[in-house]
């Protein structure tokens, strides 16, 4: 089992209300991603994190924002949360070196926006 | 375009049976293909890593086959069990970037009945 948490695992919100999904990992990996995948569709990347103080885009484009101030904390926020932001939030992170690289997955944040 | 596309959809079979699972994919160049399981509600847990010159890899019960001629790949699962059942995903890593840019199947579903 991979040391990689996110909170909440489930969140219910109204539309408009500031989130911030939480992603920690205790493995002092380097690399941290942010997927988003609906039912029964492939894991799109929307943030990932080479280490500390860097961020960057994935292939989704995504309304959300990440941080990265610690290496074992990679928080995602989005400021105004609206129903097309409903999915599956899941967090990941890998060792920086070695190839092929393996990704561990925390357990998920399904999201509802109301 | 890159792509992962996998087969069938979804998959039920009697505990104790065995079954079959294909992947075909575009991507190029290619790196190394993985297949990860994924339970109802949590995330993926890798079950095989495969570079290019390997062209079967097991973990217990799963027998994963590469031909990196023809860009397909299979999950053999043996003797299958009622904890078997779940999203079987494949996903096929670049050597692109140096991120290695993971692409990601939608997955099929299994079933196992008792």
């Amino acid at each position: 089992e991979a040391d990689i948490y996110q909170t909440p695992r489930y969140l219910v919100i109204g539309t408009g209300k500031k989130i911030t999904l939480e992603c920690s990992q205790t493995m002092g990996h380097d690399k941290m991603y942010w997927y988003q995948q609906d039912p029964g569709m492939e894991l799109h990347l929307i943030h990932y994190s080479y280490g500390v103080n860097s961020t960057e885009k994935g292939d989704l484009s995504s309304e959300s924002t990440v941080s990265r101030i610690r290496t074992e904390h990679f928080p995602l926020t989005l400021e105004s949360a609206r129903p097309s932001h409903t999915s599956q939030y899941l967090c990941a992170s890998s060792k920086q070196q070695g190839d092929p690289y393996e990704q561990y997955f925390g357990p998920g944040t399904r999201l509802t926006v109301t | 375009k890159n792509q992962v596309e996998q087969s069938p959809q979804s998959l039920i079979i009697l505990e104790g049976k065995n079954c079959t699972l294909q992947c075909n994919y575009t991507v190029s160049p290619f790196s190394n293909l993985r297949w990860y399981k994924q339970d109802t509600g949590r995330g993926p847990v890798s079950l095989t890593i495969m570079t290019f010159s390997e062209n079967t890899k097991s973990n217990g019960r799963y027998t994963a086959t590469l031909d990196a001629d023809t860009k397909q790949s299979s999950l053999h699962i043996t003797a299958s069990q009622l904890s078997d059942s779940a999203s079987y995903i494949c996903v096929v890593s670049d050597r692109g970037s140096t991120l290695g840019r993971l692409y990601f199947g939608r997955g099929t579903q299994l079933t196992v009945w008792p």
